[in-house]
């Protein structure tokens, strides 16, 4: 079965760059949301999509913005990145009227140096 | 805002059975999840509480306590595999999840 793709798989930037995340939910999923997890930590909420409107907002900065396309796939862009930026992210997806369930893609590990 | 607690470390043997408390502290609370996460790995579903009472699913089964803002997982039989970290998650309307610190399991031999 399809799963949620993520790419790129692994990431290196330096500070003050910008980076581009990717997330191609399974088909026929409309939600998508993304997740930050540091090392040892939970994963933190940073905001999701439904129908390409922004549909919750957690705790993402305002570096931080995000979009979700007419194929459904969406894009979290970084900018001015700081080494605190450096995790593991995730994207999830799930169908709206069965949304209790994410499945989660295997994630983004982004380095800050 | 919204906060969960959870033990951070339990080591059980094969073969036992082990369980995985969690309380919160929520607004806008619509349920439990649990998720398990291997090392390196993704958080993947195990189990959803929206009303009081237990679900089982397999090995693995999940209670919820509204009133009493708790909820646990419970796993039988355990195998090695099992050796993870689990995570309670408080859903809100729109299904973000809020979670906790995570439990590292740890099964021995």
């Amino acid at each position: 079965a399809a799963g949620v793709i993520q790419s790129p798989r692994h990431l290196i930037k330096e500070k003050r760059e910008t980076a581009t995340l990717k997330c191609y939910p399974i088909p026929r999923h409309d939600t998508v949301y993304w997740y930050q997890q540091g090392p040892g930590q939970d994963p933190q909420f940073l905001i999701s999509f439904y129908e390409k409107m922004q549909s919750d907002k957690g705790s993402i900065p305002d570096r931080f913005s995000a979009q979700q396309f007419s194929d459904y796939h969406s894009e979290l862009n970084m900018s001015s990145l700081e080494l605190g930026d450096s995790a593991l992210y995730f994207c999830a997806s799930s169908p709206r009227d069965r949304g209790k369930v994410q499945y989660f893609g295997p994630g983004t590990r982004l380095t800050v140096t | 805002g919204q906060s969960l607690e959870q033990p951070s470390e339990v080591t059980a043997v094969e073969g036992a059975i082990v369980q995985i408390n969690c309380t919160y502290q929520t607004s806008g609370f619509y349920g439990l999840s649990w998720y398990q996460q291997h090392d390196g790995g993704a958080p993947t579903f195990l189990s959803y509480n929206a009303l009081d009472g237990l679900e089982e699913t397999g090995r693995f089964s999940s209670f919820l306590s509204r009133s009493d803002s708790y909820g646990y997982l419970l796993l039988q039989e355990l195998q090695m595999k099992d050796s993870a970290s689990y995570f309670c998650a408080a859903n809100n309307a729109g299904n973000m999840l809020t979670f906790g610190g995570g439990t590292r399991l740890m099964v021995k031999p």
